[in-house]
C-alpha cells in the first residue's frame, strides 16, 4: 500500500515569495491534515479535513497561508506571502477514522521549506 | 505554550544501557500516542494508549499512560544504536477536536555503539 506522498520534498525562497505544497494521502483516507514542524519543536496542527470539508483551521495564519482538498482527495497547502519564521517541514498526515481513540495518523515525509 | 512537556530534550547513552522519556501535562487526554521521527521522515507511530494505568510493550519499549490520563513515559531497555531518533508523544482530547493530536517537542535520542 502506497504511503502518504508530498512534494516538493524542499524549496527555498525568498521572504515575500509565494511557495505551494502538494500532498496525496493514503487512498481511502477521508480525513488529511497538515502540519507545521519548526526546528526543535513537535509538529502543529494547521488544518483538518475531513473529505474535501474544513474541519479545524484555528491554528492556520489566514491572512497568509490557505489551503483546499477538492474533490476530497489530493490537498495544496499554500503561503502568501511568506516569513522568515515560515520556514519549517511541512507534514502532511492522513488517517481513516479520527473518531476511534485508536485512529492511526499516516505521515508523509514532509517539504523543508527555507526562507531567506 | 505547550500542552504536552517531554523531558529530557536530548539524551545521549551507550548502547545497552536503559532510559526513560517522559510526557506530561495538566490536561486530560482520552488517549496518547507516540511516534519516532528520524530525519527527512514524517512520524512514524509506535503505540497508541487509551486507559488510565494502561501499559504496553513493544520489544524493547514499554509504554505506560497515567492513572488519571495526564502523563506518560517510554522506557527502553538495553537501548540499540537502531533506536536512534526523535521520540514524541501527542495526547488526542476527542470531543469537538476529533482527530487533533497536541504534540510535545520531543526528545532526540542518541544511542552511541
Amino acid at each position: 500500500e502506497a504511503g502518504v506522498a508530498q512534494s516538493p520534498r524542499y524549496k527555498i525562497i525568498e521572504k515575500r515569495q509565494s511557495v505551494a505544497f502538494w500532498c496525496n494521502p493514503i487512498s481511502g483516507h477521508a480525513t488529511l491534515y497538515w502540519y507545521q514542524q519548526i526546528l526543535g519543536q513537535g509538529p502543529k496542527l494547521l488544518i483538518q479535513f475531513q473529505n474535501n470539508g474544513v474541519v479545524d483551521d484555528s491554528q492556520l495564519p489566514k491572512d497568509r497561508f490557505s489551503a483546499e482538498r477538492l474533490k476530497g482527495v489530493d490537498s495544496t497547502l499554500k503561503i502568501q506571502p511568506a516569513k522568515l519564521e515560515d520556514s519549517a517541514v511541512y507534514l502532511c498526515a492522513s488517517s481513516l477514522a479520527p473518531g476511534l481513540r485508536t485512529d492511526t495518523q499516516y505521515f508523509g515525509p514532509g517539504t523543508r521549506l527555507t526562507v531567506l | 505554550t505547550q500542552l504536552l512537556e517531554q523531558s529530557p530534550q536530548f539524551l545521549s547513552i551507550q548502547e545497552g544501557e536503559n532510559l526513560t522519556v517522559y510526557c506530561n501535562s495538566s490536561s486530560v487526554f482520552s488517549s496518547l500516542q507516540w511516534y519516532r521521527q528520524e530525519p527527512g521522515e514524517g512520524p512514524v507511530l509506535l503505540v497508541t494508549v487509551v486507559t488510565g494505568g494502561e501499559v504496553k510493550k513493544l520489544k524493547r519499549l514499554t509504554f505506560q499512560f497515567g492513572d488519571a490520563r495526564k502523563d506518560s513515559s517510554l522506557h527502553i531497555t538495553a537501548a540499540q544504536p537502531g533506536d536512534t531518533g526523535l521520540y514524541l508523544c501527542a495526547g488526542a482530547k476527542g470531543g469537538s477536536t476529533l482527530g487533533r493530536l497536541y504534540f510535545g517537542r520531543g526528545t532526540q535520542l542518541t544511542v552511541w555503539p
